[in-house]
C-alpha cells in the first residue's frame, strides 16, 4: 500500500459543477498538506498549502485536512474549462528539509 | 529570478550516453529537491540539497544517478550510462526555508531511445 493514495479518474464535469478531490494517506506523521495543479507538458504548479487539521479558503479553491480520518480534500467551486489538469495531492512531516510524497494525480476535465 | 528554471526542457539520449540536466533555482532558496515523475503517475523524490549540502540522497535509484550543488544555487542532475527505463520527467524545486512552500520548474523530459 503506498503512503499517499489518491484516484486518478478521469473525473469529466460541466462547466459551474462543484468538484471534490481526495486522498487518504497513512503516515500519521504528515503534518503539512498541499495540492498541486499540473498542465499538460508543464511543472505542478502549487495551489494550497496547510499546515495540520482544519479549512483553507483561496477564491473557489478549499482545502481540508481531517487528520483524525487521514483524508484530505480540495473543493473547486464553478468549475471552468482553465481547470482542466491533473491534481496531486502532496504531504510531508515536521521534519525540516522532508521530501514531499505525492499521490498519483486526479485528472480533471471541465466541459463548456 | 522570477521561477524556478530548468534546463533543457527535452533531452533525448541514446541508450548509454550520459546526460546532465540543470536547475536554476529562485533566487536566495535554502532547499532544493529532484524528483522524478513517470507518466501518469506523482513525482517521486530522488533527492534534497539544503545549500550546498546533499542532506538526503536515498530516492537516487541506482549509482548512475548523481547530483551536486557545488556553490549552494544551481544545480545539476547527472544520470551516467542512460538506460530506457530512466525515461521520465525531471523536476526541481526549491523553498526559501526548511518547512516552506517548494515551487516546481517546469521539468525536463528526458527520452531515452
Amino acid at each position: 500500500q503506498k503512503e499517499v493514495e489518491q484516484d486518478p479518474g478521469p473525473l469529466s464535469v460541466p462547466e459551474g459543477a462543484i468538484v471534490s478531490l481526495n486522498c487518504t494517506y497513512s503516515n500519521s506523521a504528515f503534518q503539512y498538506f498541499m495540492w498541486y495543479r499540473q498542465y499538460s507538458r508543464k511543472g505542478p504548479e502549487l495551489l494550497m498549502y496547510t499546515y495540520s487539521s482544519g479549512n483553507k479558503e483561496d477564491g473557489r479553491f478549499t482545502a481540508q485536512v481531517d487528520k483524525s480520518s487521514k483524508y484530505i480534500s480540495l473543493f473547486i467551486r464553478d468549475s471552468q474549462p482553465s481547470d482542466s489538469a491533473t491534481y496531486l495531492c502532496a504531504m510531508k512531516g515536521n521534519q525540516a528539509g522532508t521530501a514531499l510524497i505525492f499521490g498519483k494525480g486526479t485528472t480533471l476535465s471541465v466541459s463548456s | 529570478g522570477a521561477g524556478v528554471s530548468q534546463s533543457p526542457r527535452y533531452k533525448v539520449a541514446k541508450r548509454g550516453q550520459d546526460v546532465a540536466l540543470r536547475c536554476d533555482p529562485i533566487s536566495g532558496h535554502v532547499s532544493l529537491f529532484w524528483y522524478q515523475q513517470a507518466l501518469g503517475q506523482g513525482p517521486e523524490f530522488l533527492t534534497y540539497f539544503q545549500n550546498e549540502a546533499q542532506l538526503d540522497k536515498s530516492g537516487l535509484p541506482s549509482d548512475r544517478f548523481f547530483a551536486e550543488r557545488p556553490e549552494g544555487s544551481v544545480s545539476t542532475l547527472k544520470i551516467q550510462r542512460t538506460q530506457q527505463e530512466d525515461s521520465a520527467v525531471y523536476l526541481c524545486a526549491s523553498s526559501g526555508g526548511l518547512n516552506t512552500e517548494a515551487f516546481f520548474g517546469q521539468g525536463t523530459r528526458l527520452t531515452v531511445v
